[in-house]
């Protein structure tokens, strides 16, 4: 599975817009690109996914590089509530086991 | 509905004592996963199923077993509990029979230490 490199950490106040970048050079046609959060004592849940165009979604927005080397997970106005661990995972689409491979993230901090 | 629950909660063991870490899902996704995580890293893979009957190995296998005698239930078994296997223990299920992207979801988590 090709890897991902997220800063290990950042910090936002909350009601401001936030931005998560992921790096991915090594990225193939067929991976999307898969963010995950987790929060404090909880197991990770779905975020955002895309392929090569910018996502949106209730929860957040995904924007892609052109060349895919690189997105960012993007949200609008952050609540304390998204204070979280921030995974992004590359994965290739297909049926069966999806074995998501997680790298350390980003602790996302969000100051009242 | 209630997703997917795991058992215990938490649970302190003896080395060399057996311990079977309990997941069940009401969703009727066909694919079912067993994650470790380690403390301040993420989630690493230990065994997973694609469906009822059929199981793969994750990355860190060693030390543990699973079965999958149906679509509901992926028990993990630890057979002779070591010190290393202290950790917090998740399951996932996914629809992955559907293609394209399956979400994966996951459950509370079992905190396990063994001494």
């Amino acid at each position: 599975d090709a890897k991902t490199t997220q800063p290990n950490s950042m910090e936002s106040n909350e009601e401001e817009p936030v931005h998560l970048p992921c790096n991915h050079s090594t990225i193939s046609g067929t991976d999307y690109i898969h963010w995950y959060r987790q929060l404090p004592s909880q197991g990770p849940e779905y975020v955002i996914h895309g392929l090569t165009s910018n996502v949106n979604n209730r929860m957040a927005s995904l924007a892609i590089a052109e060349d895919r080397k690189s997105s960012t997970l993007i949200l609008h106005r952050a609540t304390l509530r998204d204070a979280a661990v921030y995974y992004c995972i590359l994965r290739a689409v297909g049926r069966g086991a999806q074995k998501l491979v997680f790298g350390q993230g980003t602790r996302l901090t969000i100051n009242p | 509905i209630a997703g997917i629950t795991q058992a215990p909660t938490s649970q302190i063991l003896a080395a060399g004592r057996r311990m079977t870490l309990r997941c069940t899902q009401d969703m009727r996704h066909n694919a079912m996963y067993w994650y470790r995580q380690d403390l301040g890293l993420g989630l690493r893979l230990i065994h997973y199923s694609n469906t009822a009957g059929t199981t793969g190995k994750g990355e860190v296998p060693d030390g543990y077993s699973v079965s999958r005698a149906n679509t509901d239930d992926f028990p993990l078994t630890l057979a002779s509990a070591v010190p290393s296997q202290t950790s917090v223990y998740f399951c996932a299920s996914s629809d992955s029979l559907a293609g394209g992207y399956n979400e994966q979801f996951f459950g509370p988590g079992t905190r396990l230490t063994v001494l």
